[in-house]
């Protein structure tokens, strides 16, 4: 079964542009969740998407946002890029089975290398 | 406010030798608690969990013990091998919000031949 996907690998920007980072699931895990992990802060919870709606948020600016399509894949936003928000940013998914905790696991992609100059 | 800690940054074990990273939490609603290895350029890789309704849990060289009235785990991996040379991090999450880990900094554990 194919792993956590994340698109694409290294990526540079400047001030002030925009990016999209993608994520494509395991197959059959519907919860998909980003992170953000920095030298200064580690890693961060930034949201979490299930059947395509935002179900939980951490403490980031609306300069980051979220989407999830109908077949799992998602893709992270974020606007007016700053300094600051070079980092590697992680993708996880997860089967979220109401049942059972071990199914919450989360399993991670290689990440995006963001670099904003 | 770092509601989980790892308080040693780095850890160097003779092969063969017992590993043993802790992990400190402060939020009493965390009720499950995950480890991650993570090499360069990879993302973390889920090792092994523990709920809190266990003190315990072993899967094959590791171990993570869990002792809630002092609101500290421990990873315990033997025998050490060269292969586990990684960053070690300490995830927890809410019944409420179990998709939303949240990680202590990392240890990094370096296994010495």
């Amino acid at each position: 079964k194919a792993g956590v996907t994340q698109t694409p690998r290294y990526l540079i920007k400047t001030r002030g542009q925009q990016v999209t980072l993608s994520c494509s699931p395991i197959s059959g895990h519907r919860s998909v969740s980003w992170y953000q992990q920095t030298p200064g802060q580690g890693l961060q919870f930034l949201f979490e998407y299930f059947s395509e709606t935002q179900r939980n948020k951490g403490n980031f600016p609306g300069r980051f946002s979220g989407r999830q399509f109908s077949n799992s894949r998602s893709e992270m936003n974020v606007s007016t890029l700053e300094l600051g928000d070079s980092a590697l940013y992680l993708c996880a998914s997860s089967l979220v089975d109401g049942g059972a905790i071990a199914k919450n696991i989360q399993y991670f992609g290689a990440g995006t290398r963001l670099s904003v100059l | 406010d770092q509601q989980v800690k790892q308080n040693s940054p780095s850890l160097s074990v003779q092969e063969g030798r017992i590993s043993i990273l802790n992990c400190d939490y402060t939020n009493s609603m965390f009720d499950y608690f995950l480890w991650y290895k993570k090499y360069p350029a990879e993302g973390p890789t889920f090792l092994i969990s523990i709920s809190s309704i266990k003190d315990k849990n072993e899967d094959g060289r590791f171990t993570v013990f869990l002792n809630k009235s002092a609101k500290h785990l421990s990873l315990h991996i033997v025998p050490s091998q060269p292969g586990d040379s990684a960053v070690y991090f300490c995830a927890a999450s809410d019944g409420q919000g179990a998709q939303k880990l949240v990680f202590g900094q990392g240890t990094r554990l370096t296994i010495n031949p």
